[in-house]
């Protein structure tokens, strides 16, 4: 079964202070790893779509690495637009449509 | 552009009671899908339907029944809603999954409360 896990569940930083955000994945056969954003209230967001171990896609303050066990989120200088919870995903090459999502985690950038 | 449009964004309802929630893409997308989240556990698919005319069963469909109305269009039923029901219930599109970077577009859910 794939599996999901995302660290750490929150996250608070001051503004223009950088970290990166965890998703560990058990799949068997990586299709796909997706990364989300979601605000309050709203819908998932698309981020990145990566597909092979030392891929990499940047969007703004945003880069996203992948290995063959996880997937990094890398913020650069945050700002407090980029508070947000950020979802990981991955698809298996086996089975049907289903996307296996991590539960989030919570980033609050603090001005 | 409104993308992925759902309706209602509350609701509360009573043990046993029927609803049905609706969905519509304007992005003339294939595929779409149903999903529940629930805290601490990560967006679980419901049902989806890779194309207009067909649906297939996701991780929880027990309690739940679909219908493509045509390619824009996908609702949700519950038949007799239960409290294990309380969720927020989101739906997404895609142009199709097997040839594109499979981006999912969310709409901006329904909170749903069951009694």
């Amino acid at each position: 079964e794939d599996q999901v896990t995302q660290s750490p569940e929150a996250l608070r930083l001051q503004e223009g202070e950088s970290s990166s955000l965890n998703c560990s994945y058990t799949v068997s056969g990586l299709r796909g790893l997706f990364w989300y954003r979601q605000d309050p209230g709203k819908g998932p967001e698309f981020l990145f779509t990566l597909y092979s171990a030392g891929e990499e896609k940047e969007k703004e303050r945003l880069k996203a690495t992948l290995t063959k066990k996880e997937s990094f989120l890398h913020i650069t200088a945050p700002k407090p637009e980029d508070s947000a919870t950020y979802l990981c995903a991955v698809r298996s090459n086996f089975g049907n449509e289903k996307l296996t999502f991590g539960t989030g985690t919570r980033l609050t950038i603090i001005p | 552009n409104a993308g992925v449009t759902q309706t209602p964004k509350f609701q509360v309802l009573k043990t046993g009671q029927s609803m049905t929630l609706q969905c519509a893409q304007d992005m003339n997308h294939n595929s779409m899908y149903w999903y529940r989240q629930d805290p601490g556990m990560g967006l679980r698919l419901i049902y989806y339907s890779a194309s207009e005319g067909t649906t297939d069963k996701g991780e929880v469909p027990n309690g739940y029944n679909v219908s493509r109305l045509n390619k824009r269009e996908f609702s949700l039923r519950l038949e007799s809603a239960a409290p294990s029901q309380t969720s927020v219930y989101f739906c997404a599109s895609s142009a199709d999954p097997d040839l594109t970077n499979e981006k999912l577009f969310f709409g901006s859910g329904t909170q749903l409360s069951v009694l």
